[in-house]
This record gives C-alpha cells, sequence and structure tokens, in this order.
C-alpha cells in the first residue's frame, strides 16, 4: 500500500532564512509526488509535483523540491523564507488510481 | 482560469435539515472530488466523478448523496447530518481520471460547515 509521512508537525523559521520541510513516501512501483499549500480557511494550492526526469522541481512562490529514489524522500525547499509562507504544507502521492495520498501535514511558521 | 468555485462558503443547519453544496469548474476537467477536512488535518476523500459517473465513494454514509449533473457542476446533498460531520468540505477537479494519476487536483476554497 501506498503512504507518505511527514515527520515534522511543525518547522519554524526566521525571515531570510533557508526553509525545508520533509516528505518520505512508500509506494510499490514509480511514485507521482505532490506539494500542496493550505492557508487559513482557504482550499488546497497545488505547488508543485514530480512525475520523472530531473530530481529538482521547481514550482510556484519559489518553492522546489528534491526528488531522491534512494532516500525515498521528496521535501519541499525555499532559498530564503517569506513571512507569508506561513501556511500549512501537504505532500502526497498517487500512484493507483485517482485517489490521493496526503501527509498528516507540516506548519510552517516564518517569523520577522 | 484554474478556478474551483463552491457555493455557499458558510453553511449552519440542523440535524433535520436538508442543504446542498455547490461546485463548479470551466477547466475542462472530467475528474470532480468530494473531500471532508477537519481543522489541521489532511483532507479526507469521500467521492471521485470520473466523466459524470460516481467512480469512488469511500464508504461515506448515506446522509452525504453526490450529484454530477454535468461535466462542469458538482453537488453535494446533506440530509440529517449529525454534528460530527462539522467540517470543512472541499471541491477539487482535474485532468483526464482514466489512470493518469500524474494530473494535479485544483481545489476550491470550500464550504464550511456547522451542524447543530
Amino acid at each position: 500500500a501506498q503512504s507518505v509521512a511527514q515527520p515534522e508537525d511543525q518547522v519554524n523559521v526566521a525571515e531570510g532564512n533557508p526553509l525545508t520541510v520533509k516528505c518520505t513516501y512508500s509506494v510499490s512501483g514509480n511514485p507521482y509526488l505532490f506539494w500542496y499549500v493550505q492557508y487559513p480557511n482557504r482550499g488546497l494550492q497545488f505547488l508543485l509535483k514530480y512525475i520523472t526526469g530531473d530530481n529538482l522541481v521547481k514550482g510556484s512562490y519559489g518553492f522546489e523540491a528534491e526528488f531522491n529514489k534512494s532516500q525515498t524522500s521528496f521535501h519541499l525547499k525555499k532559498p530564503s523564507a517569506l513571512v507569508s509562507d506561513s501556511a500549512l504544507y501537504f505532500c502526497a502521492v498517487n500512484q493507483a488510481g485517482t485517489a490521493l495520498i496526503f501527509g498528516k501535514g507540516t506548519t510552517l511558521s516564518v517569523s520577522s | 482560469d484554474t478556478e474551483v468555485t463552491q457555493t455557499p462558503k458558510h453553511l449552519v443547519m440542523g440535524m433535520t435539515n436538508k442543504k446542498s453544496l455547490k461546485c463548479e469548474q470551466h477547466m475542462g476537467h472530467r475528474a470532480m472530488y468530494w473531500y471532508k477536512q477537519k481543522a489541521k488535518k489532511p483532507p479526507e476523500l469521500m467521492f471521485v466523478y470520473s466523466y459524470e459517473k460516481l467512480s469512488i465513494n469511500e464508504s461515506v454514509p448515506s446522509r452525504f448523496s453526490p450529484e454530477c449533473p454535468n461535466s462542469s457542476l458538482l453537488n453535494l446533498h446533506l440530509h440529517a447530518l449529525q454534528p460530527e460531520d462539522s467540517a470543512l468540505y472541499l471541491c477539487a477537479s482535474s485532468q483526464d481520471p482514466r489512470g493518469h494519476t500524474s494530473y494535479e487536483q485544483y481545489f476550491g476554497p470550500g464550504t464550511r460547515l456547522t451542524v447543530t
């Protein structure tokens, strides 16, 4: 069965510093991996995805993610955090159908 | 246009009421989804419509009844709900759902439902 894990409930970072939100996955074949962000009282917004090819994927709002097959990880990164990046981030995997499997979510808090 | 719209934004209903949630997209997507989300938790899949036909029902109680009148619209009819059904209900859509799982989903802003 496929699954995705986000080991951190919360990540705190100062504005201007780099940020990383961690995600690991477990699938039996090649995964399709996604990152979504949810701002308070809003729906989820798609940030980026990995399908195949280059292991470094660039997405919206300056975010990028690195696919690492040997470590089964897909960590979300940004070189310089903004206060406006503070939100709830979900990693998700999709392999065997139309049902996305979400991680539990990580709250990112960026302080000024 | 990558927008999914949902109405109403907020809904308060009693346990004996009947109400409906509405969702609309004009991206030509042929898969549409209903999710339930509790605070600070990941969305839980409820239903999937593929080409206007119900393809997945995640063992959702019958007090929730989905409907897909056409390729752009998705409804969720509510009847005799329980207080524990209070949550944010999210609609989403994506391109060709037939085995092409690389497509991202686009989410609406949700309907905040409170059952009293």
